[in-house]
């Protein structure tokens, strides 16, 4: 149990295009979506929070314009990176928060398998 | 001072040796303690989660926390090649709050 799968793996675009990535919980209904962002050998950087039917919550010094989160249901959120440029290429990773607790009563999330994004 | 700190590593070990995995913390409020494996270019894998003091254990894998200390850990048994990875520990105050997550520690297992 516990899976959250991302679309696409792997995505490569030209400078100036957009570019959208799906986080799917798949066998839970998640209240929260995280997304993060990671460069080579460094930690993951948060990006913003989302809530299913609100708006997001950018971290500071991340263009909320620029990525884009829409967080349409309980299962479903999608970043989009608008105006792609060669510096955003990274690895974008995914989480969600299940919106019961697992067993033990704890809180965790539970991470997507991440998309690489190369902006030519 | 950061938050969550953890020593980046690279640790490398024997198969078969003992790992100690740490992370330290500041805030006293944390009460929820998970820690990450990551395997490059993957996403981090939850694997192990802790509500407050005490040990867990989960077949090799023994998570400890203390929290008078604010200082948390895991431990690998008859560490295996496979176990190569980052590990992050990970932290949060209640349910529904934000995680904040140590950078990770670069974990090499030669065989």
């Amino acid at each position: 149990g516990a899976v959250v799968s991302q679309h696409p793996s792997w995505v490569i675009c030209k400078s100036g295009t957009s570019v959208k990535i799906e986080c799917r919980s798949l066998d839970f209904q998640a209240t929260t979506m995280f997304w993060y962002r990671q460069f080579p050998k460094q930690s993951l950087m948060l990006m913003a929070t989302s809530n299913e039917g609100s708006k997001a919550t950018y971290e500071q010094g991340v263009e909320k314009d620029k990525f884009l989160i829409n967080h349409a249901s309980l299962t479903l959120s999608t970043l989009t990176v608008t105006s792609a440029h060669p510096e955003d290429s990274s690895f974008y990773i995914c989480s969600a928060r299940p919106r019961s607790r697992v067993r033990g009563g704890t809180d965790t999330q539970y991470f997507g398998p991440g998309t690489r994004l190369t902006v030519l | 001072q950061k938050e969550v700190e953890q020593d980046p590593g690279p640790l490398s070990v024997p198969e078969g040796a003992i790992v100690s995995l740490n992370c330290t913390y500041s805030n006293s409020a944390f009460q929820y303690f998970m820690w990450y494996r990551q395997y490059s270019r993957k996403g981090p894998e939850l694997l192990m989660y802790t509500y407050s003091s005490g040990n867990k254990e989960d077949g090799r894998f023994t998570a400890q926390v203390d929290k008078s200390s604010k200082y948390i850990s895991l431990f690998i048994r008859d560490s295996q090649p496979s176990d190569s990875a980052t590990y992050l520990c990970a932290m949060s105050e209640g349910y529904g709050q934000n995680f904040v997550f140590g950078p990770g520690t670069r974990l090499s297992v030669l065989p």
